[in-house]
């Protein structure tokens, strides 16, 4: 199994600032991913974080946006770059141990609010 | 690009088995079906995996009939805390040869007493 803590749990934020978000994970992973939950609705997708290249982002997000870091098996930061209200949300890092299969564990997710 | 069909609420009462149906018609050949639950502001919670036939673990089990474009999670004797949201996985290939998970709508169970 795997632990993931993010932070920060929540946070406030002015409009056009920037935010990083930060991903541990207690134990070695092959994937991470980074999603995003709005109010009700499901968890949507922004990216796969690669360990030392580029992310790999979803249609729809671009790394000017939300760039994201993965320096090694156990971390990622994703940061919400110029952000604005509809960037309010939470935001979810998620690992999974294998490559193709098992368990996909989840932190308790990072609420924004862009005031 | 593997996508999920399901219900998006379903009301039971505690003590009822509880059946929910997942579409996956564009499932590959070595995809895993995977359900999660996720309850208000925690992140969703790994409930069950499977490929194929019945899986079963303590809490759930997942009917999986031969062709695999469908799912079915089968929650037995719900109670009260089994409130929440269910989603049906399936893996969505990358061009790196592994895995990403895309959810659906996932279908919003309440337990009445």
């Amino acid at each position: 199994s795997a632990v993931i803590s993010q932070k920060p749990s929540r946070d406030i934020c002015q409009r056009g600032t920037s935010l990083t978000i930060q991903c541990q994970v207690d134990s070695q992973v092959t994937m991470m991913f980074w999603y995003r939950q709005q109010p009700g609705q499901s968890l949507t997708l922004i990216a796969t974080a690669n360990q030392g290249s580029e992310a790999t982002y979803e249609s729809g997000f671009v790394i000017d946006k939300f760039p994201i870091s993965r320096p090694n098996l156990t971390f990622s930061t994703l940061t919400v770059s110029n952000m604005s209200p509809e960037d309010s949300s939470i935001y979810l890092c998620s690992a999974r141990q294998g490559a193709y299969t098992g368990e996909l564990f989840f932190g308790e997710g990072s609420r924004l609010t862009v005031l | 690009l593997a996508k999920t069909t399901q219900p998006i609420s379903m009301d039971s009462y505690e003590g009822q088995e509880v059946n929910i149906t997942c579409s996956h018609n564009n499932i590959a050949t070595n995809d895993y079906i995977t359900w999660y639950q996720q309850f208000p502001s925690q992140g969703p919670r790994f409930i069950i995996q499977g490929y194929k036939t019945k899986v079963t673990n303590e809490v759930a089990s997942l009917f999986i009939p031969a062709d695999r474009k469908s799912s079915t999670l089968s929650l037995p004797r719900v109670s009260l805390s089994d409130t929440a949201v269910y989603y049906c996985l399936v893996g969505d290939s990358l061009t790196s040869g592994t895995y990403k998970y895309i959810f659906g709508t996932g279908t919003r169970l309440k337990v009445l007493a």
